[in-house]
């Protein structure tokens, strides 16, 4: 079955300091990969996505991806974090076999920015 | 462009009652899926509508139904609502392009059931 695994249910930094959060998923096919944020309260903003060719992608706010295909991971980076970076990150897959855009999420990781 | 666009924000009923949240699609759009986020959960899929159909649904009892109106607006229903039916319900509108699209969120409609 597919799934998605975010081993990190908290992870706290400093400001300034670099972020990678990890994501692996349980694919049977070439997966389609998203992060998601969302801060309190909020719906989801798409940071980026990954269909296909450069396995590295880049996002808004400053974020990066790398697909690793061996490793089954799509873990997100961040070189410099700020205060507002605090929020919850979700990883999806999609879409299930038949298509439709279904997305599997994995349980997000929570993160927390010292000043 | 206003985004997907859910109402209403917040709703508090009572346990077995019955809601209607509804969702407004992205502009462009013709395929909406609704997902249900317990707290401290990711989302779970519930159902995706497209050409006012049900075309996918996920591991949800028949209780959860929706509708999905000619403008491609939508609206999701749950009856005898339970204690566990609390969480933030999420719509997200796409193309039905076959996937290689990105899903566009709303903010959520928030159901607390006391």
């Amino acid at each position: 079955a597919q799934s998605v695994t975010q081993p990190d249910i908290h992870i706290t930094v400093s400001e300034g300091a670099s972020l990678e959060l990890r994501c692996n998923y349980s694919y049977g096919a070439t997966p389609y990969l998203f992060w998601y944020v969302q801060s309190p309260g909020q719906g989801l903003q798409l940071l980026l996505k990954y269909f296909s060719g450069d396995t590295l992608v880049q996002g808004i706010k400053g974020f990066e991806a790398e697909f690793k295909r061996s490793q089954s991971s799509f873990n997100l980076r961040k070189p410099s974090v700020h205060w507002s970076d605090a929020a919850e990150y979700f990883c999806a897959v999609g879409p299930l076999p038949g298509g439709y855009n279904k997305l599997i999420f994995g349980a997000g990781t929570r993160l927390a920015v010292h000043p | 462009d206003a985004g997907v666009t859910q109402s209403p924000t917040h709703l508090i009923k009572t346990r077995g009652q019955q809601v209607t949240l509804r969702c407004s699609p992205k502009s462009g759009h013709d395929t909406v899926s609704w997902y249900q986020q317990a707290l401290g959960q990711g989302p779970q899929f519930i159902f995706q509508y497209y050409e006012e159909e049900e075309r996918q649904r996920g591991n949800f009892p028949d209780r959860f139904s929706g509708h999905q109106f000619p403008n491609y607006s939508s609206e999701l229903n749950v009856n005898a609502l339970l204690l566990g039916d609390s969480a933030l319900y999420l719509c997200a509108s796409s193309l039905a392009s076959g996937g290689r699209t990105e899903a566009f969120f709303g903010q959520g409609t928030r159901l607390t059931v006391v």
